[in-house]
Protein backbone atom coordinates (compact mmCIF):
# COMPACT_ATOMS: atom_id res chain seq x y z
CA UNK A 1 0.00 0.00 0.00
CA UNK A 2 0.98 3.47 -0.80
CA UNK A 3 2.09 5.90 1.95
CA UNK A 4 0.34 8.69 0.27
CA UNK A 5 -3.36 8.13 -1.90
CA UNK A 6 -4.96 10.44 -4.42
CA UNK A 7 -7.86 9.87 -6.56
CA UNK A 8 -6.48 10.30 -10.04
CA UNK A 9 -9.69 11.62 -11.68
CA UNK A 10 -9.86 13.60 -14.39
CA UNK A 11 -12.17 16.06 -12.42
CA UNK A 12 -14.12 18.30 -14.58
CA UNK A 13 -16.06 21.36 -13.28
CA UNK A 14 -17.49 24.25 -14.82
CA UNK A 15 -15.89 27.54 -14.57
CA UNK A 16 -16.88 29.17 -11.05
CA UNK A 17 -17.51 25.88 -9.55
CA UNK A 18 -15.37 24.95 -6.74
CA UNK A 19 -12.61 22.60 -6.77
CA UNK A 20 -11.99 20.18 -4.36
CA UNK A 21 -9.30 18.07 -4.00
CA UNK A 22 -8.13 15.77 -1.40
CA UNK A 23 -5.49 12.72 -0.60
CA UNK A 24 -5.10 9.99 2.56
CA UNK A 25 -2.18 9.15 4.25
CA UNK A 26 -1.08 6.10 6.13
CA UNK A 27 2.41 7.54 7.85
CA UNK A 28 1.33 9.62 11.17
CA UNK A 29 4.60 10.91 11.28
CA UNK A 30 3.38 13.62 8.37
CA UNK A 31 3.39 16.87 9.97
CA UNK A 32 4.17 19.10 6.85
CA UNK A 33 1.90 18.52 3.87
CA UNK A 34 2.21 20.24 0.63
CA UNK A 35 -0.03 21.36 -2.53
CA UNK A 36 1.98 21.05 -6.09
CA UNK A 37 0.47 22.05 -9.66
CA UNK A 38 1.34 20.43 -12.38
CA UNK A 39 0.74 22.28 -16.01
CA UNK A 40 0.61 19.91 -18.82
CA UNK A 41 4.20 19.36 -20.32
CA UNK A 42 5.39 21.29 -17.36
CA UNK A 43 7.29 20.13 -13.96
CA UNK A 44 5.37 20.81 -11.07
CA UNK A 45 5.66 23.85 -9.07
CA UNK A 46 4.88 24.52 -5.32
CA UNK A 47 1.00 25.73 -4.43
CA UNK A 48 1.20 26.32 -0.61
CA UNK A 49 2.20 23.94 2.15
CA UNK A 50 0.68 23.59 5.72
CA UNK A 51 2.15 22.28 9.01
CA UNK A 52 0.29 20.25 11.56
CA UNK A 53 -3.87 20.41 11.64
CA UNK A 54 -5.60 23.04 10.15
CA UNK A 55 -7.00 25.65 7.59
CA UNK A 56 -4.35 27.62 5.42
CA UNK A 57 -5.99 30.08 3.14
CA UNK A 58 -4.41 32.24 -0.45
CA UNK A 59 -6.19 33.83 -2.11
CA UNK A 60 -8.70 31.24 -4.28
CA UNK A 61 -6.90 28.38 -2.56
CA UNK A 62 -7.43 26.50 0.93
CA UNK A 63 -5.38 23.91 2.09
CA UNK A 64 -7.09 21.60 5.46
CA UNK A 65 -5.09 19.06 7.43
CA UNK A 66 -7.23 16.65 9.74
CA UNK A 67 -3.96 14.72 11.45
CA UNK A 68 -6.82 12.84 13.33
CA UNK A 69 -8.20 11.10 9.80
CA UNK A 70 -4.74 11.34 7.77
CA UNK A 71 -6.60 13.21 5.33
CA UNK A 72 -5.40 16.66 3.54
CA UNK A 73 -7.61 18.68 1.64
CA UNK A 74 -7.11 21.61 -0.87
CA UNK A 75 -9.88 23.37 -2.38
CA UNK A 76 -10.19 26.03 -5.19
CA UNK A 77 -12.81 28.66 -4.90
CA UNK A 78 -14.18 30.32 -8.36
CA UNK A 79 -12.47 27.85 -10.52
CA UNK A 80 -11.04 29.09 -13.89
CA UNK A 81 -9.72 27.42 -16.75
CA UNK A 82 -6.21 28.13 -15.72
CA UNK A 83 -6.59 25.94 -13.01
CA UNK A 84 -7.23 23.10 -15.08
CA UNK A 85 -3.67 21.14 -14.33
CA UNK A 86 -2.73 18.39 -12.45
CA UNK A 87 -2.59 18.68 -8.05
CA UNK A 88 -0.18 16.78 -6.47
CA UNK A 89 0.06 16.13 -2.49
CA UNK A 90 3.43 15.32 -1.32
CA UNK A 91 4.71 15.35 2.65
CA UNK A 92 8.38 15.05 3.68
CA UNK A 93 8.66 11.55 6.38
CA UNK A 94 10.38 14.13 8.82
CA UNK A 95 12.04 17.09 9.26
CA UNK A 96 15.44 15.11 8.60
CA UNK A 97 14.04 13.85 5.54
CA UNK A 98 12.63 16.85 3.60
CA UNK A 99 14.00 15.54 0.62
CA UNK A 100 12.09 12.04 0.67
CA UNK A 101 8.46 13.85 -0.13
CA UNK A 102 5.75 11.31 -0.43
CA UNK A 103 4.05 12.24 -3.53
CA UNK A 104 0.08 11.18 -4.05
CA UNK A 105 -0.81 10.17 -8.00
CA UNK A 106 -1.90 13.52 -8.98
CA UNK A 107 -5.14 14.73 -9.78
CA UNK A 108 -5.98 16.01 -13.14
CA UNK A 109 -8.55 18.87 -13.13
CA UNK A 110 -10.08 20.11 -16.12
CA UNK A 111 -12.18 23.49 -15.57
CA UNK A 112 -14.40 24.16 -18.75
CA UNK A 113 -15.41 27.51 -19.58
CA UNK B 1 14.32 34.06 -10.98
CA UNK B 2 14.73 30.38 -9.95
CA UNK B 3 15.52 27.61 -12.67
CA UNK B 4 15.95 24.19 -13.32
CA UNK B 5 17.11 23.05 -16.47
CA UNK B 6 17.19 19.60 -18.05
CA UNK B 7 19.29 18.36 -21.16
CA UNK B 8 16.88 17.78 -23.61
CA UNK B 9 12.82 17.68 -23.50
CA UNK B 10 12.53 14.65 -25.74
CA UNK B 11 14.76 11.63 -26.29
CA UNK B 12 14.41 8.34 -27.91
CA UNK B 13 16.84 6.29 -27.95
CA UNK B 14 17.40 2.33 -28.28
CA UNK B 15 17.34 -0.72 -26.21
CA UNK B 16 21.18 -1.65 -24.61
CA UNK B 17 21.95 2.51 -25.30
CA UNK B 18 23.56 4.38 -22.68
CA UNK B 19 21.69 7.33 -21.60
CA UNK B 20 22.72 10.29 -19.90
CA UNK B 21 20.81 13.27 -18.44
CA UNK B 22 21.72 16.14 -17.52
CA UNK B 23 20.03 18.61 -14.79
CA UNK B 24 21.21 22.09 -14.12
CA UNK B 25 20.22 24.57 -10.95
CA UNK B 26 21.43 28.08 -10.47
CA UNK B 27 20.03 28.70 -7.26
CA UNK B 28 23.32 27.66 -5.59
CA UNK B 29 21.28 24.69 -3.93
CA UNK B 30 22.47 21.25 -1.47
CA UNK B 31 19.74 18.85 -2.34
CA UNK B 32 19.52 17.69 -5.96
CA UNK B 33 16.66 15.08 -6.65
CA UNK B 34 15.77 12.70 -10.24
CA UNK B 35 12.06 11.43 -10.14
CA UNK B 36 10.24 9.50 -12.79
CA UNK B 37 6.78 10.15 -13.65
CA UNK B 38 4.36 7.44 -14.86
CA UNK B 39 0.30 7.30 -14.99
CA UNK B 40 -1.17 6.34 -12.25
CA UNK B 41 2.08 6.06 -10.46
CA UNK B 42 2.89 10.22 -9.49
CA UNK B 43 6.47 11.03 -8.70
CA UNK B 44 9.09 8.41 -8.14
CA UNK B 45 12.05 8.82 -6.72
CA UNK B 46 14.85 7.84 -8.32
CA UNK B 47 18.02 9.05 -6.57
CA UNK B 48 19.06 12.08 -5.19
CA UNK B 49 22.04 13.61 -3.82
CA UNK B 50 22.88 16.47 -0.06
CA UNK B 51 26.22 17.66 -1.81
CA UNK B 52 28.85 17.16 -4.45
CA UNK B 53 29.43 13.97 -4.80
CA UNK B 54 27.20 12.80 -1.96
CA UNK B 55 24.50 10.22 -3.42
CA UNK B 56 21.44 8.60 -1.54
CA UNK B 57 19.33 5.75 -3.41
CA UNK B 58 15.31 6.67 -3.74
CA UNK B 59 12.82 4.33 -4.30
CA UNK B 60 13.36 2.73 -7.77
CA UNK B 61 17.56 3.29 -8.14
CA UNK B 62 17.35 -0.54 -9.72
CA UNK B 63 18.83 0.25 -13.48
CA UNK B 64 20.12 3.73 -12.88
CA UNK B 65 23.36 5.43 -11.41
CA UNK B 66 23.65 9.10 -11.39
CA UNK B 67 27.12 11.69 -10.62
CA UNK B 68 27.25 15.14 -9.22
CA UNK B 69 30.43 16.29 -9.16
CA UNK B 70 29.53 19.58 -9.68
CA UNK B 71 27.15 21.40 -7.31
CA UNK B 72 24.94 23.00 -9.47
CA UNK B 73 25.06 19.79 -12.14
CA UNK B 74 23.29 16.54 -11.12
CA UNK B 75 23.19 13.57 -13.87
CA UNK B 76 21.27 10.65 -14.84
CA UNK B 77 22.97 7.80 -16.55
CA UNK B 78 20.73 4.96 -17.64
CA UNK B 79 23.81 1.98 -18.34
CA UNK B 80 21.33 0.06 -20.55
CA UNK B 81 18.35 1.53 -21.60
CA UNK B 82 15.32 -1.07 -21.54
CA UNK B 83 11.68 -0.43 -22.96
CA UNK B 84 10.70 -0.23 -19.22
CA UNK B 85 12.27 2.64 -18.75
CA UNK B 86 10.00 4.96 -21.27
CA UNK B 87 8.77 7.66 -18.70
CA UNK B 88 9.24 11.25 -18.11
CA UNK B 89 11.96 12.22 -15.90
CA UNK B 90 12.03 15.04 -13.71
CA UNK B 91 14.70 17.04 -11.75
CA UNK B 92 14.65 19.08 -9.00
CA UNK B 93 16.39 21.03 -6.73
CA UNK B 94 16.35 22.77 -3.02
CA UNK B 95 18.23 24.17 -0.29
CA UNK B 96 18.64 22.34 2.85
CA UNK B 97 15.68 22.16 5.63
CA UNK B 98 11.97 23.32 5.22
CA UNK B 99 12.05 24.29 1.41
CA UNK B 100 10.22 23.45 -1.46
CA UNK B 101 11.71 21.71 -4.50
CA UNK B 102 12.00 23.70 -7.81
CA UNK B 103 11.46 21.39 -10.66
CA UNK B 104 12.67 21.52 -14.21
CA UNK B 105 10.45 20.69 -17.32
CA UNK B 106 11.49 17.13 -17.68
CA UNK B 107 12.73 15.14 -20.47
CA UNK B 108 10.15 12.78 -22.33
CA UNK B 109 12.12 9.34 -22.45
CA UNK B 110 11.33 6.67 -25.44
CA UNK B 111 13.29 3.42 -24.90
CA UNK B 112 12.52 1.59 -28.22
Amino acid sequence: QKEVEQDPGPLSVPEGAIVSLNCTYSNSAFQYFMWYRQYSRKGPELLMYTYSSGNKEDGRFTAQVDKSSKYISLFIRDSQPSDSATYLCAMPPSTDSWGKLQFGAGTQVVVTP
Amino acid sequence: DVKVTQSSRYLVKRTGEKVFLECVQDMDHENMFWYRQDPGLGLRLIYFSYDVKMKEKGDIPEGYSVSREKKERFSLILESASTNQTSMYLCASSSQGPDTQYFGPGTRLTVL
